[in-house]
């Protein structure tokens, strides 16, 4: 199994410019998450989904759309491009919480240079 | 919101030396978990404690847990080169409501040869 793959793996940039990022996972995982992750600042979840067709904000959504057409599709969009979203991005996914979140798998991640 | 804080950020230690590190936390949780990141890649999930589990071990890692002071420490033994890499705690708030995990801002271990 390849587990929760990233495409591209790095991609430049100009400001205004847009872009999808494309998250796959082949464990039949319902949830599916996306997160930037920026020096000193951890993780953050930009937007997350629970199901086919269904997609939520998380903790920083500004400027970011997703969708889930497939269950095995998260993808991530980035309409116009800002400099601020220079980052790596990680693509999760994982089961339905039973008593709390279960295991996260992540990807290997997306570098992303918005000059 | 809830998050994580690890405490110490940073952490450097010779081979075979044991490496400590804590995460506390600000609300009730129903889990607490702890994902290792090798520089440039992705986390890989270590260890998952429950709120109602006080101490747990996977192979050279042990990991406790204590909701009185909503504080949870990972303990490497034994440390080896390998285990170079950030370490990341990540939480889950009681009725969150919000199907997420509130990661920290991850401890850097260094393991010297």
């Amino acid at each position: 199994n390849a587990g929760v793959t990233q495409t591209p793996k790095f991609r430049v940039l100009k400001t205004g410019q847009s872009m999808t990022l494309l998250c796959a996972q082949d464990m039949n995982h319902e949830y599916m998450y996306w997160y930037r992750q920026d020096p000193g600042m951890g993780l953050r979840l930009i937007h997350y989904s629970v199901g086919e067709g269904t997609t939520a904000k998380g903790e920083v959504p500004d400027g970011y759309n997703v969708s889930r057409l497939k269950k095995q599709n998260f993808l991530l969009g980035l309409e116009s491009a800002a400099p601020s979203q220079t980052s790596v991005y990680f693509c999760a996914s994982s089961r339905p919480p039973t008593s709390g979140m279960e295991t996260q798998y992540f990807g290997p991640g997306t570098r992303l240079l918005v000059l | 919101s809830q998050q994580g804080e690890e405490d110490p950020q940073a952490l450097s230690i010779q081979e075979g030396e044991n490496a400590t590190m804590n995460c506390s936390y600000k609300t009730s949780i129903n889990n607490l978990q702890w994902y290792r990141q090798n520089s440039g890649r992705g986390l890989v999930h270590l260890i998952l404690i429950r709120s109602n589990e006080r101490e747990k071990h996977s192979g050279r890692l042990r990991v406790t847990l204590d909701t009185s002071k909503k504080s949870s420490s990972l303990l490497i033994t034994a440390s080896r080169a390998a285990d170079t890499a950030s370490y990341f705690c990540a939480t889950d708030a009681v009725n969150g409501g919000n199907n997420r995990l509130a990661f920290g801002k991850g401890n850097q271990v260094v393991v010297i040869p």
